[in-house]
C-alpha cells in the first residue's frame, strides 16, 4: 500500500518568514496530493491540493509542489502568520476511489 | 450547511463496554469515511462506504470494531468490547461523487478507562 513521509514534524518560524513541509509517497499510481490544516480541537481542513498532472500550484500565500519522477511534494507558506499556528497534514490518494494516505503531520508554530 | 456532524464529542468509558460513534455526513454527499486519530499512529483509515456501502474496511483494526451507513444521513462506529488502547479522536468525514475533498468532522474524543 501507500506510505507517505512527511518532514519536519515540529517547525518554528518567525512571524514574517516562510515555511516549508515536505513529503514523500511510495504509490506511483497515487495522482492526488492534498493538504490538510488541523487547528486544535478540529478536524482536519484541506488548504490546497494538486494533481498529478501538474507540478505547481498557487493560492495566496500557499503553494504546493510536486515532482513525480521523485515522488515528492512540498507546501510552502509564504509571509507566515500567527493564525497559520496548526498541524498540517500531507496526503497521498491513489486507486479507484479516494483512500487518503496522510502523513504523519507537522505542527507549525509561527512566533509573533 | 452544518458540515459534518458527530455525537458525542466526548466520550469516558470503562473496559469492557460497548461503544457506539455517531456521524451524520454533509447532505448530498455520497461517500463517508471513519479515521482514528493517536500521537503514535497518526489518521488511519478504518472505513470507508460509498452510497451506505462498506468499499474497504481493511482498516478496521478487529472484530471488535464495526460500522454501519443505514441510509445516506447517518453511520456508526461501534466497539464492542473497548479497551484502553482504543482510546482516540475518531474522526468522520465525507465528500460528493466528482470531488476528492474530504470534509472532516469536529471528532470525537474516546478515552476508555
Amino acid at each position: 500500500g501507500e506510505n507517505v513521509e512527511q518532514h519536519p514534524s515540529t517547525l518554528s518560524v518567525q512571524e514574517g518568514d516562510s515555511a516549508v513541509i515536505k513529503c514523500t509517497y511510495s504509490d506511483s499510481a497515487s495522482n492526488y496530493f492534498p493538504w490538510y490544516k488541523q487547528e486544535l480541537g478540529k478536524g482536519p481542513q484541506l488548504i490546497i491540493d494538486i494533481r498529478s498532472n501538474v507540478g505547481e500550484k498557487k493560492d495566496q500565500r500557499i503553494a504546493v509542489t510536486l515532482n513525480k519522477t521523485a515522488k515528492h511534494f512540498s507546501l510552502h507558506i509564504t509571509e507566515t502568520q500567527p493564525e497559520d499556528s496548526a498541524v498540517y497534514f500531507c496526503a497521498a490518494v491513489s486507486g479507484g476511489y479516494q483512500k487518503v494516505t496522510f502523513g504523519t503531520g507537522t505542527k507549525l508554530q509561527v512566533i509573533p | 450547511d452544518a458540515g459534518v456532524i458527530q455525537s458525542p464529542r466526548h466520550e469516558v468509558t470503562e473496559m469492557g463496554q460497548e461503544v457506539t460513534l455517531r456521524c451524520k455526513p454533509i447532505s448530498g454527499h455520497n461517500s463517508l469515511f471513519w479515521y482514528r486519530q493517536t500521537m503514535m499512529r497518526g489518521l488511519e483509515l478504518l472505513i470507508y462506504f460509498n452510497n451506505n456501502v462498506p468499499i474497504d474496511d481493511s482498516g478496521m483494526p478487529e472484530d471488535r470494531f464495526s460500522a454501519k451507513m443505514p441510509n445516506a444521513s447517518f453511520s456508526t462506529l461501534k466497539i464492542q468490547p473497548s479497551e484502553p488502547r482504543d482510546s482516540a479522536v475518531y474522526f468522520c468525514a465525507s465528500s460528493s461523487s466528482g470531488s476528492n475533498e474530504q470534509f472532516f468532522g469536529p471528532g470525537t474524543r474516546l478515552t476508555v478507562l
